[in-house]
């Protein structure tokens, strides 16, 4: 059974901080996905990772995938209200039965005070 | 990116009945997951609906309480059976899109049973 451990699983900041969430785990990942999810509506993909030490960003979010795809982090700068909400990272099964699965980390609850 | 939606968006059902969730793609898609998500907690996956197969459930999920359909390739239904008040939860569907190698998910339904 893969697991994935994210961390933190709960985060307050003020407008303008920077902050990381991490996940991790023993297993590796054929690839590794960041979703966001507000009340009311479901989990909304914000980027995948594929390759071992890949680095994506996506305007303040910068995202990176472990050298050997066993853990992921997600970096935001200079956080603002709109950012607040849960963060979910997914790994992805490599084939085999579990093609397609996902394993989902225990998700961060990110607070982003004004 | 596919689209997804479900219905319905929430309900309040009586012990001991049934409640069946629908979720539409707007594309054809190989693998569709249901999942169960308790608010501001991480996702538990239920089971794997393949198309033209029974469907694949996760430890602690059996075919009686919560039997799923996929008739095609943009359609699946979830129907929650013997309803208790802990099976009030939000209920997600996905769908895996093979060729972005990504998971788009519905929006949820939340059910609260009394």
């Amino acid at each position: 059974t893969q697991l994935l451990e994210q961390s933190p699983q709960f985060l307050s900041i003020q407008e303008g901080e920077n902050l990381t969430v991490y996940c991790n785990s023993s297993s590796v990942f054929s690839s590794l996905q960041w979703y966001r999810q507000e009340p009311g509506e479901g989990p909304v993909l914000l980027v995948t990772v594929v390759t071992g030490g890949e680095v994506k960003k996506l305007k303040r979010l910068t995202f990176q995938f472990g050298d050997a795809r066993k853990d992921s982090s997600l970096h935001i700068t200079a956080a603002q209200p709109g950012d607040t909400g849960l963060y979910l990272c997914a790994g992805g099964d490599a084939g085999g039965t579990s093609y397609g699965k996902l394993t989902f980390g225990q998700g961060t609850i990110l607070t982003v005070h004004p | 990116s596919a689209v997804i939606s479900q219905k319905p968006s929430r309900d309040i059902c009586q012990r001991g009945t049934s409640l069946t969730i629908q979720c539409q793609v707007d594309s054809q898609v190989t693998m569709m997951f249901w999942y169960r998500q308790q608010p501001g907690q991480s996702l538990t996956l239920i089971a794997t609906a393949n198309q033209g197969s029974e469907a694949t459930y996760e430890s602690g999920f059996v075919i009686d309480k919560f039997p799923i359909s996929r008739p095609n390739l943009t359609f699946s239904t979830l129907t929650v059976s013997n309803l208790s008040p802990e099976d009030s939860s939000i209920y997600l569907c996905s769908a895996w899109d093979v060729s972005y190698n990504e998971q788009f998910f519905g929006p949820g339904t939340r059910l609260t049973v009394l």
